[in-house]
């Protein structure tokens, strides 16, 4: 799996956006990025996923840079709903096993009112 | 769409009593399965996987096993309960070319 390191911790205001970046250099061309969070307590929810074309849903975007070494999610009005720790991985749609998933430590997001 | 469903939400047991924790797969057929165990403030350690019915690889050698008797039911099971079991249980499904999407965990307590 490609390896991928983000921000420890990152702190954002009520409102405003959050940009979370990520970087992963040694992606391969046919590995996704996704995004997952998980709050205190709770299971890791997925947020977004992306090859090379920027993404956007109801919960974020996802910008992928040309080179495909480096992304950013961002939350455009981030609530303090949002504290979580913030997950990116790389892998391949099909991989299963253990290859489905392996978080690294994560960014911990905390909103501040 | 599709839905997990894992409970109970929350379980105490005391040491060398058993386990049975059950997931449940609605609105898609023949997913991948998974269970996964968090241990406080640690990751997500993959301990079985399923790609269909009666088919369980285990990640590591421990005290607990999985079954799948049905295609979209994942069952967590032990025998005895060690202390070390304690933590917390999450299951999830992929299917084709699709994110892992977990269920809202178990959280065990050994005693």
């Amino acid at each position: 799996d490609a390896k991928t390191t983000q921000p420890t911790s990152m702190d954002c205001a009520e409102g405003r956006a959050a940009n979370l970046p990520c970087n992963h250099s040694t992606i391969s061309g046919n590995e996704y990025v996704y995004w997952y969070r998980q709050i205190h307590s709770q299971g890791p929810q997925y947020i977004i996923h992306g090859l090379k074309n920027n993404e956007t849903n109801e919960m974020a975007s996802l910008i992928i840079t040309e080179d495909r070494k480096s992304s950013t999610l961002i939350l455009p009005h981030a609530t303090l709903r949002d504290t979580a720790v913030y997950y990116c991985i790389v892998r391949l749609p099909t991989d299963t096993g253990r290859r489905a998933l392996t978080f690294g430590s994560g960014t911990r997001l905390q909103v501040q009112p | 769409s599709q839905t997990i469903h894992q409970w109970p939400a929350t379980l105490v047991q005391p040491v060398g009593s058993p386990l049975s924790l059950e997931c449940t797969v609605e609105g898609t057929s023949n997913p991948n399965l998974y269970w996964y165990r968090q241990a406080a403030g640690r990751g997500l350690q993959l301990l079985f996987y399923s790609v269909g019915i009666g088919q369980i690889s285990s990640e590591v050698p421990q005290n607990l096993s999985a079954s799948r008797p049905q295609d979209r039911q994942f069952i967590l099971s032990s025998k005895k309960l060690l202390l070390s079991d304690s933590g917390f249980y999450l299951c999830a499904w992929t299917g084709n070319n699709s994110p892992l999407h977990f269920g809202n965990g178990t959280r065990l307590t050994v005693t």
